[in-house]
């Protein structure tokens, strides 16, 4: 099992759906979560660190279930603007806080 | 708004030649990493320095590679021989205590032929 999985894409919603995104890491002992913007051939920007109880941001929603080591993000009324990938991201287990294992991302893209 | 600043933003080298990136992390930051992303692939951990050395790295991070902090601002990637396989973006990231964000660059693209 890969460390960290996420379907690629592309999704292709039109503006105003909501989107949900999945996650699956495989260390069951991973403590840190967070969920990174990356706009084309830009750097990972941080959106939202995840927590077990669940956490919003305004239009954006993330999960975590440890039991099934599954991470979501959600994203309401889509915006021409959220278009990028979501990068997963998971502290490694036994590493520093910055040693961040990124999945490959999922694409997005919202149409007019 | 601070950030990490890093230079050249794009760099062509030949084949065994050797290659230093530059990174100015944000000036308070304690913590500083760089990754790599090859193109279409994720985003790989390379190595993390604190208190002038390295705390840990990847087993991407050989004895082609070091980093320094030769003065109380930059902090540099070398890659003595570069090899094809190099030729990827390399970001540098800095934060100011353990568990604070991390704050990535912009990136360097380094292409090897």
């Amino acid at each position: 099992r890969k460390e960290v999985e996420q379907d690629p894409g592309p999704f292709n919603v039109p503006e105003g759906a909501t989107v949900a995104f999945n996650c699956t890491y495989s260390n069951s002992a991973s403590q840190s979560f967070f969920w990174y913007r990356q706009d084309c051939r830009k750097e990972p920007k941080l959106l939202m660190s995840v927590y077990s109880s669940g956490n919003e941001d305004g239009r954006f929603t993330a999960q975590l279930n440890r039991a099934s080591q599954y991470i979501s993000l959600l994203i309401r009324d889509s915006k021409l603007s959220d278009s990028a990938t979501y990068l997963c991201v998971v502290n490694k287990y036994g590493g520093s806080q910055g040693n961040l294992i990124f999945g490959k991302g999922t694409k997005l893209s919202v149409k007019p | 708004e601070p950030e990490v600043t890093q230079t050249p933003s794009h760099q062509v080298t030949q084949m065994g030649q050797e290659v230093i990136l530059r990174c100015v992390p944000i000036s308070n930051h304690l913590y500083f990493y760089w990754y790599r992303q090859i193109l279409g692939q994720k985003v790989e951990f390379l190595v993390s320095f604190y208190n002038n050395e390295i705390s840990e790295k990847s087993e991407i991070f050989d004895d082609q590679f070091s980093v320094e902090r030769p003065d109380g601002s930059n902090f540099t990637l070398k890659i003595r021989s570069t090899k094809l396989e190099d030729s990827a973006m390399y970001f540098c990231a800095s934060r100011t205590r353990g568990g604070g964000e991390l704050f990535f660059g912009e990136g360097s693209r380094l292409t090897v032929l």
